[in-house]
């Protein structure tokens, strides 16, 4: 079973603009959250995260919210560039030992 | 610092037939972590080495897959004998303690993936 789900395939925003990609779980034992962006051909990096102790994470132009209550995160790309074209993965993990379960991805497009 | 790196980084091969993938993790790395994604679908965990031990196999599909960590350095997963469904992109991660990950001081670094079509 799908415990992460992100259930836009795709969005497309003007750059400039703000994206917002949005992420469900169903596991309440979730303790951390994580960003991940990837680029064709290559593998997952890491972009931002977030403890389920907080509700806010920003990083630069990112912004991670975590709406525990509603077992909803949203990541905030202000403001879009064209090198944020990429697929981005929500993961979720609850324990150390780094078994994420991730989404399916978002693919995000920034048109000029 | 070389990054993890995986061989091949695409392989094609009739079903039936065997395929092993290679990863070297990052050096210093204990944890070395493998990951498939198919059809576009999620990232899904497949087994989790600590050094040479398995941390966690839990995610690997079937017994056709078997995957070794000799002298907690590389990574090898076979898959024997390949089915279609097998088709997929195979990461391979490491991290230096699964801790760092909670910490927020470290995450999980991926290889490029190692792309197994079957035919």
């Amino acid at each position: 079973d799908q415990q992460v789900k992100q259930n836009s395939p795709s969005l497309s925003v003007q750059e400039g603009r703000i994206s917002i990609l949005n992420c469900d779980y169903t596991n309440s034992m979730f303790d951390y959250f994580l960003w991940y962006k990837k680029y064709p051909a290559e593998g997952p990096t890491f972009l931002i995260s977030i403890s389920s102790i907080k509700d806010k994470n920003e990083d630069g132009r990112f912004t991670v919210f975590l709406n525990k209550s509603a077992k909803h995160l949203s990541l905030h790309i202000v403001p879009s560039q064209p090198g944020d074209s990429a697929v981005y993965f929500c993961a979720a993990i609850k324990d150390s030992w780094g078994k994420l379960q991730f989404g399916a991805g978002t693919q995000v497009v920034v048109t000029p | 610092e070389a990054g993890v790196t995986q061989f091949p980084s695409h392989s094609v091969i009739e079903k039936g037939q065997t395929v092993t993938l290679r990863c070297d993790p990052i050096s210093g790395h204990d944890n070395l972590y493998w990951y498939r994604r198919v059809m576009g679908k999620e990232i899904k965990f497949l087994l989790h080495f600590v050094k040479e031990s398995k941390q966690d196999e839990s995610g690997m599909p079937n017994n056709r897959f078997l995957a070794e960590r000799t002298g907690g350095t590389y990574s090898t997963l076979k898959v024997q004998p390949a089915e279609l469904e097998d088709s997929g992109v195979y990461f391979c991660a490491s991290s230096q303690e699964g801790l760092a990950l909670l910490r927020g001081t470290g995450e999980l670094f991926f290889g490029e993936g190692s792309r197994l079509t079957v035919l």
